[in-house]
């Protein structure tokens, strides 16, 4: 079975500085997908940015961008210049090629941006 | 609609008494899937539906719940005799099937058992 852990509950950075959430994962697929969502206060799950295993390019979205090691089931998301507005709950997820496949979640890490 | 709409936000109940929770998915969007968030956990699957049917209903802790979707739309997840750990968040998700990417979630039911 897939699992996806993320080993660190809370991180915080001070504004316009840079940090890095870090998720591991376990499968024994080699064509998957993975996902960090962010989850504010109004609970709503956001899609920050996605990755697709066979791609060997990072992925990157404005200021947010990941670290992707296939071989060591490491996908970190770093977030650059960080804003206020970053702060929430953020979950690394995992998901099988398959387009309708169920996503899998780690436990979250709550991120907090000080002034 | 716009987005997934989800009823009611909020719901305290007692012990023992049975609930219903309503997801309206996007017009159009064949998948729909049903997430239970505890306190400081993750999002835990509990059952994914295409069309009216269920294909995946692997998540569902127990015989005390259940899901239905009628007319490939609205979706109703039923509790029933509830206990204090079903005290959650239940978040609903809808997608097209043919898109990898195109989870859209709604902001939840946050269910509080007394």
């Amino acid at each position: 079975a897939q699992t996806v852990t993320q080993s660190q509950p809370e991180m915080s950075v001070q504004e316009a500085e840079t940090v890095t959430l870090s998720c591991t994962y376990d499968t024994s697929e080699s064509d998957y997908y993975l996902f960090w969502y962010k989850q504010p206060p109004s609970r709503q799950m956001i899609l920050v940015i996605r990755q697709e295993a066979y791609k060997q390019q990072n992925a990157t979205e404005n200021r947010f961008s990941v670290n992707f090691q296939k071989a060591a089931k490491s996908f970190s998301l770093k977030i650059s210049d960080s804003q206020l507005g970053d702060a929430a709950m953020y979950f690394c997820a995992y998901r099988r090629q398959y387009n309708t496949d169920k996503l899998i979640f780690g436990t979250g890490t709550r991120l907090q941006v000080f002034p | 609609g716009a987005g997934v709409s989800q009823s009611p936000s909020n719901k305290v109940t007692e012990k023992g008494k049975d609930v219903e929770l309503r997801c309206d998915p996007i017009s159009g969007h064949t998948a729909l899937y049903w997430y239970r968030q505890s306190l400081g956990q993750g999002l835990e699957f509990l059952i994914y539906f295409q069309g009216n049917s269920a294909p995946d209903k692997s998540g569902l802790p127990s015989d005390r719940f259940s899901a239905e979707r009628t007319g490939g739309s609205v979706s109703t997840l039923t509790i029933q005799r509830t206990q204090q750990e079903d005290s959650a968040v239940y978040l609903c998700a809808s997608s097209l099937s043919d898109r990898a990417y195109g989870y859209t979630f709604g902001s939840g039911t946050r269910l509080t058992v007394v």
